[in-house]
């Protein structure tokens, strides 16, 4: 599966939209972009996925470049609650193993 | 409903020690996976099961951890003669069909510690 790059961390404020970047320079046609986050203490928690079209539910949107080189994870209004580490996957739909990295320590700030 | 739940939610363990954490997915869930997070990094794969068979074992990490899952719910991690490097939060996540790439429903983890 294709490596992806986040920041180490970010801040955040609360109430206003933020914009978490993901690159993965080398994704294949194949690959899909998911988004997991880990409040501090539980387990992993699933965002959004998408393979190549913008994709939104209730919790966030997902931004793909029309290259798929690079994402936007947009939490629409940032509350305290979202404060997290969130991890950026490339994987195959077949593929079963994700692969976490280190995530991006997003804090949201009041 | 109920989400996947682990047990013990700790468990401090003397170096060469056995230990075995449990882990009860969503029901009717095929598919459970194991992991690993040590301090300060994500969660690395352990190993995956659909229903009662083991897929793929590849991320075990010595012949001292063995996972099972007899009648396709519960599962059990088992680490034989634990090590100070076995420390680290296990997690458990299940699946509904297993189809690869399908949401996987963590539990909140058990974290290990060896003295």
């Amino acid at each position: 599966d294709a490596k992806t790059t986040q920041p180490t961390s970010m801040d955040c404020a609360e109430g206003r939209a933020a914009n978490l970047p993901c690159n993965h320079s080398t994704i294949s046609g194949n690959e899909y972009v998911y988004w997991y986050r880990q409040i501090h203490s539980q387990g992993p928690q699933y965002i959004i996925h998408g393979l190549k079209n913008n994709e939104t539910n209730e919790m966030a949107s997902l931004i793909i470049t029309e290259d798929r080189k690079s994402s936007t994870l947009i939490l629409p209004h940032a509350t305290l609650r979202d404060t997290a580490v969130y991890y950026c996957i490339a994987a195959r739909y077949g593929n079963n193993r994700l692969a976490f990295g280190k995530g991006n320590q997003v804090v949201v700030i009041p | 409903g109920a989400g996947v739940s682990q047990s013990p939610r700790y468990k401090v363990a003397k170096r060469g020690q056995d230990v075995a954490l449990r882990c009860d997915p969503i029901s009717g869930h095929v598919s459970l996976f194991w992991y690993q997070q040590a301090l300060g990094q994500g969660p690395e794969f352990l190993t995956y099961f659909q229903n009662e068979a083991q897929l793929d074992k590849s991320g075990l990490p010595s012949d001292r951890f063995f996972a099972e899952r007899p009648e396709g719910s519960v599962s059990t991690l088992k680490i034989q003669r634990t090590q100070q490097e076995d420390s680290a939060v296990y997690l458990c996540a299940s699946s509904l069909e297993g189809q690869g790439g399908e949401t996987q429903y963590f539990g909140p983890g058990t974290r290990l510690l060896v003295l």
